[in-house]
């Protein structure tokens, strides 16, 4: 079964660039949509971004000019980066399957535990 | 973006009440809706997709139901481990869009 476990730093200074990995195991990187999520502590849930099996990506308007996902296929990860990062950028960082049916019926599963980040110099 | 309105927002009940949550999509979205639930400091495990199928291996007393705009979540009997937070997912539109969350707590 595929799982999924985020990695990277937990502090990340004000108007630097916010860096995380996701690896994937159990699972190919070429075989299905990959997503990122984010949660500030105490409120809800907000959709980053995917990246498809074709390497194609799409963001939320409200951060796409500071995102970037991408894959590295030799690693079977996938990666996050947020540029000029603020106090509000402050989250846990979620990743997640993207999983797309024959139906075009689509949900995230399964999610990795997840990786709190906090922005603060 | 697509707004989605969960109500309540708070919910108070008893191990073996029968509770409904509710999600309004602020367009249509035909069943292209997700249920999730959140315990805390964990990450959302899925409930239920396309609005009323249940993942697998995830108890039969949660059960959705609705289409277009109206849609819920329905617990038949509650059990201690369901006290947690509920959100709604909307995957017919991009940005994908949650609602903002119905914590049910142990009355």
């Amino acid at each position: 079964q595929v799982q999924l476990q985020e990695s990277g730093p937990g502090l990340v200074k004000p108007s630097e660039t916010l860096s995380l990995t996701c690896t994937v195991s159990g699972g190919s990187l070429s075989s299905y949509y990959w997503t990122w999520i984010r949660q500030p502590p105490g409120k809800g849930l907000e959709w980053i971004g995917y990246i498809d099996n074709s390497w194609i990506t799409n963001y939320n308007p409200s951060l796409k000019s500071r995102v970037t996902i991408s894959v590295d296929t030799s690693k079977n990860h996938f990666s996050l980066k947020l540029s000029s990062v603020t106090a509000a950028d402050t989250a846990v960082y979620y990743c997640a399957r993207f999983f797309y049916s024959n139906s075009r019926h689509n949900w995230f599963d399964p999610w990795g535990q997840g990786t709190l980040v906090t922005v603060s110099s | 973006d697509i707004h989605l309105t969960q109500s309540p927002s708070f919910l108070s009940a008893s191990v073996g009440d029968r509770v409904t949550i509710t999600c309004r999509a602020s367009q249509g979205i035909s069943s292209y809706l997700a249920w999730y639930q959140q315990k805390p400091g964990k990450a959302p495990k899925l409930l239920i997709y396309a609005a009323s199928t249940l993942q697998s291996g995830v108890p039969s007393r949660f059960s959705g139901s609705g289409s277009g705009t109206e849609f819920t979540l329905t617990i038949s009997s509650l059990q201690p481990e369901d006290f947690a937070t509920y959100y709604c997912q909307q995957l017919n539109n991009y940005p994908r869009t949650f609602g903002q969350g119905t914590k049910l707590e142990i009355k």
